[in-house]
């Protein structure tokens, strides 16, 4: 089954810019959806089919996908921004498709 | 405004059975494929299940094949997951979402939850 690797943590101080990895065997092959969730709130999609960002999503988010890693970039990094970020693809590597979640990356900002 | 709304969590035995809903307004929901994602206490995302506009696709992960049950009654603008056979690891909220109307889109629109507890 098709695995998603996410670092458990990244601390970045404010005005700083996060760099949150997602990493994937030929995940470049794929359309990688990225995913804010603050405590206590349900997920909000922030980057959509690689680097797409939905309305009313700042363009200090941003998203890139090459090889066996995508990226999702948080330049100006400010306290709104503290939350958990899920990377996800569609897996049809199998017969049963499935949506494949990564295990999540906290993001502190110091 | 487009919203989900999930109902139907609680408190269960283990071994029992729930059925959530999940009301959809402000789109019709019969363009649209739609999911159950669910996150254990302190965990992260994990798909449990995906149906497609008319019903016809469905998928599930596998701890849950054999035992949940999705639909959807697009006239009634609503979404359905009966469980069965409710373990302990099923303890989680559960939200619906919608995926994006273009193909390949990611989940853009997602309910607020709601808590199943699975009691030992």
């Amino acid at each position: 089954s098709y695995v998603l690797t996410q670092s458990p943590s990244v601390s970045v101080a404010p005005g700083e810019t996060a760099s949150i990895s997602c990493g994937g065997n030929n995940i470049g092959r794929k359309s990688v959806h990225w995913y804010q969730q603050r405590p206590g709130q349900a997920p909000v999609l922030v980057i959509n089919n690689d680097s797409g960002r939905p309305s009313g999503i700042p363009e200090r988010f941003s998203g890139s996908n090459s090889g066996n890693t995508a990226t999702l970039t948080i330049s100006r990094v400010d306290a709104g921004d503290e939350a958990d970020y899920y990377c996800q693809v569609w897996d049809t590597t199998t017969d049963h498709p499935r949506w494949v979640f990564g295990g999540g990356t906290e993001l502190t900002v110091l | 405004e487009v919203q989900l709304v999930e109902s139907g969590g609680g408190l269960v035995a283990a071994g029992g059975s729930l059925r959530l809903s999940c009301a959809a307004s402000g789109f019709t929901l019969s363009s649209f494929e739609m999911n159950w994602v669910r996150q254990a206490p302190g965990k992260g995302l994990e798909w449990v299940s995906y149906i497609g506009s008319s019903g016809n696709m469905i998928y599930y992960t596998d701890s849950v094949k054999g035992r949940f049950t999705i639909s959807r009654d697009n006239a009634k603008n609503s979404l359905y997951l009966q469980m069965h056979s409710l373990r302990v690891e099923d303890a989680a909220i559960y939200y619906c979402a919608r995926v994006g109307a273009r193909v390949g889109d990611g989940f853009d629109v997602w309910g607020q939850g709601t808590k199943v507890t699975v009691s030992s």
